[in-house]
């Protein structure tokens, strides 16, 4: 069975451009949820996507932003970017609520703002 | 409202001795817990999850942790460390009515020979 696959792996912007992130859930799995894991500050909550709908939404600015596909596959947006949004992006999924399966993370996008 | 708190941003352990990483919780409701392990440049794995019933819940590569309501606790313990136990360790917690978890700020367990 495929994990979760996040593409790219790595990525190179410069400030004020923008920048889309991609992730695959595995099979079955129909939520999708978006992390910031900046340097020493742990997981960040970004959205969580479920059949194909935003349900939750976390302290971050409009300009990052995201969709969900009809195959749960999850694109993640980041628009005018700032030198600070460099960290890795990591992506999960689950089927039904996380609380009683647990999460299945990618490996993660390295974005960097230069 | 929910937040996790783990004591320690590295913790520096012998090879063979017993690992300790501490996480303690706050949180409205019984919560559900977890432990996740990251590897360098990898994503985040499940190690072993609290939600109901026995209180010691026992895990991958020998981790196991123990819910201990009233600490609000979850620390996460291994009798002996291996080399390869080295990464970061992520307590995270669902409660409060809130379906998406909170995540600990981590900690880096290092292992020496």
């Amino acid at each position: 069975e495929a994990g979760v696959t996040q593409s790219p792996t790595h990525l190179i912007k410069t400030r004020g451009q923008q920048a889309t992130l991609r992730c695959s859930p595995i099979s079955g799995h129909t939520s999708v949820y978006w992390y910031q894991q900046a340097l020493g500050l742990g997981l960040q909550f970004l959205l969580w996507y479920d059949e194909g709908e935003e349900r939750n939404r976390g302290n971050f600015p409009p300009r990052f932003s995201g969709r969900q596909f009809p195959n749960y596959s999850s694109e993640l947006n980041v628009n005018a970017l700032e030198l600070e949004d460099s960290a890795l992006y990591l992506c999960a999924s689950s089927t039904g609520q996380a609380a009683n399966y647990g999460y299945t993370f990618g490996s993660g996008t390295r974005l960097t703002v230069v | 409202a929910q937040s996790v708190t783990q004591l320690g941003s590295h913790v520096s352990v012998s090879e063979g001795a017993l690992v300790l990483l501490r996480c303690n919780y706050s949180s409205s409701v019984p919560p559900y817990l977890f432990w996740y392990v990251q590897y360098p440049n990898q994503g985040l794995q499940l190690l072993l999850k609290y939600t109901t019933g026995a209180t010691l819940v026992k895990g991958i590569n020998g981790f196991e942790a123990e819910f201990k309501k009233s600490e609000t606790s979850f620390h996460l313990t291994k009798p002996s460390a291996h080399m390869s136990d080295a990464a970061e360790y992520f307590c995270a917690v669902i409660g409060g009515g809130s379906y998406i978890p909170t995540f600990g700020r981590g900690t880096s367990l290092i292992v020496h020979p």
